[in-house]
């Protein structure tokens, strides 16, 4: 099945080592994006690619990065983790066909502790 | 500064009635509204959309409402069933953007 994988599903880091979680697709879609969720807090977009167009958002952190090596994985480091990045993140795609809308599909999530 | 806005965090609905979510935005310029459904360990999925030019959109059990002047939507599920227990977010876009808005989600309990 065509899917989106995220590694680890669960990650412990101890506070200001760096981490790397990574996101992979099977579905070959070119736009690719990194969320943060918090408990009961909105999925909130950090950046996303649109092929190897890079786009951050505004209020992103220096302290979260990503690299897209190629179509197929995309990843997220985060440079020196705080206690307030513990959360959720969730990798999603999406494929650009020209319609109106793209549906984003989101691989399960890594969920990051930071000690 | 919460765009999209869902502001019931749970709702309880007896197996077979109608569930009904609700979500209220902010932005003008949104004109591509989404419910997503999400079940523990899983990443959302998406359950519905409907454009800007619609007020309804109806696929299956589910029919999602759009109030453009109230700026509102609304989820209905009926008759609901126990696997529709799972987080629902609603979310929006707008001027063909490749981004979406999330709000909070509701948690919705099928009761038996």
């Amino acid at each position: 099945d065509a899917m989106v994988i995220q590694n680890p599903r669960y990650q412990v880091t101890q506070f200001g080592k760096p981490v790397t979680l990574s996101c992979s697709q099977t579905l070959n879609h070119n736009v690719m994006y990194w969320y943060q969720q918090k408990s009961s807090q909105a999925p909130k977009l950090l950046f996303h690619y649109y092929d190897k167009d890079f786009n951050n958002e505004a209020d992103t952190p220096d302290n979260f990065q990503s690299r897209r090596p190629n179509t197929s994985f995309c990843f997220l480091d985060i440079r020196s983790p705080g206690l307030g990045d513990a959360a959720m993140y969730l990798c999603a795609t999406s494929r650009d066909d020209g319609s109106y809308y793209n549906e984003q599909f989101f691989g399960p999530g890594t969920r990051l502790t930071v000690l | 500064d919460q765009q999209v806005k869902q502001n019931s965090p749970s709702l309880s609905v007896q197996e077979g009635r109608i569930s009904i979510l609700n979500c209220d935005y902010t932005n003008s310029m949104f004109d591509y509204f989404l419910w997503y459904k999400k079940y523990p360990a899983e990443g959302p999925t998406f359950l519905i959309s409907i454009s800007s030019i619609k007020d309804k959109n109806e696929d299956g059990r589910f029919t999602v409402f759009l109030n453009k002047s109230a700026k509102h939507l609304s989820l209905h599920i009926v008759p609901s069933q126990p696997g529709d227990s799972a987080v629902y977010f609603c979310a929006a876009s707008g001027n063909r953007d490749d981004k979406i808005i999330f709000g909070k989600g509701t948690r919705l309990h099928i009761l038996p």
